[in-house]
């Protein structure tokens, strides 16, 4: 069946590192892909989405660009701020449209 | 815009009580979900529904009943608590189009003593 695989964490920064975050994924067909944000205590947060083959999401700073010969979707930030500090998850929506799929999440933490 | 609304945000429950997480939307969308949060488990699907009179069971159901009677509610029912329901649920919507994404609440934060 369709699978979300990421990058395990915790993952610490300094303030304007360079940021990746990676997700690769099993799918049949062509799902739609996502990333999504949760700051400490709220819900989950669409930040970004790309949905063919070749499409570059991007969203406050953030990009990941949609890799079907790789089956990927990594996270970039080329500068993270304290206020990115989160919990980020990778996920697919499957082509029939149906199913959601989850990452288990990796949680970034920037320090001054 | 109200979006995806849970009520309510905190809950304690004695074991073997019973209780109904609710969660509404105001989007028309015809795709709700449940999931529960735990740490080190990601996101885990308790039920879903397609649409209003269509339930469907996710990945964690024991323990969890759901029905769809208008297709902007999707309460949570809790049959009886456990300690292993203590958790934090999330409801969450979408169009039934491949490419949108779910809409989340903000979540109930659930505790069983």
């Amino acid at each position: 069946g369709d699978s979300v695989t990421q990058m395990e964490g915790p993952v610490t920064l300094s303030e304007e590192a360079f940021l990746t975050i990676n997700c690769t994924y099993t799918a049949t067909g062509y799902p739609s892909l996502f990333w999504y944000v949760q700051y400490p205590g709220e819900g989950l947060q669409l930040l970004l989405k790309a949905t063919k083959a070749d499409d570059k999401g991007s969203n406050k700073g953030f990009e990941a660009t949609y890799r079907k010969e790789t089956t990927s979707f990594h996270l970039e930030k080329g500068s993270v701020q304290v206020s990115d500090s989160a919990v980020y998850f990778c996920a697919l929506r499957e082509e029939t449209g149906n199913q959601f799929y989850f990452g288990t999440g990796t949680s970034l933490t920037v320090i001054p | 815009n109200a979006g995806v609304t849970q009520t309510p945000k905190f809950q304690v429950l004695k074991t073997g009580q019973s209780m109904t997480l609710q969660c509404a939307q105001d989007m028309n969308h015809e795709y709700m979900s449940w999931y529960r949060q735990d740490p080190g488990m990601g996101l885990r699907l308790i039920h879903y529904s397609v649409g209003a009179g269509i339930t469907d069971q996710g990945e964690v159901p024991n323990g969890y009943n759901v029905s769809r009677s208008t297709t902007e509610d999707f309460p949570l029912r809790l049959l009886s608590a456990a300690p292993s329901q203590t958790s934090v649920y999330f409801c969450a919507s979408s169009p039934r189009i491949y490419n949108s994404p779910l809409h989340f609440g903000n979540g109930t934060r659930l505790t069983v003593t």
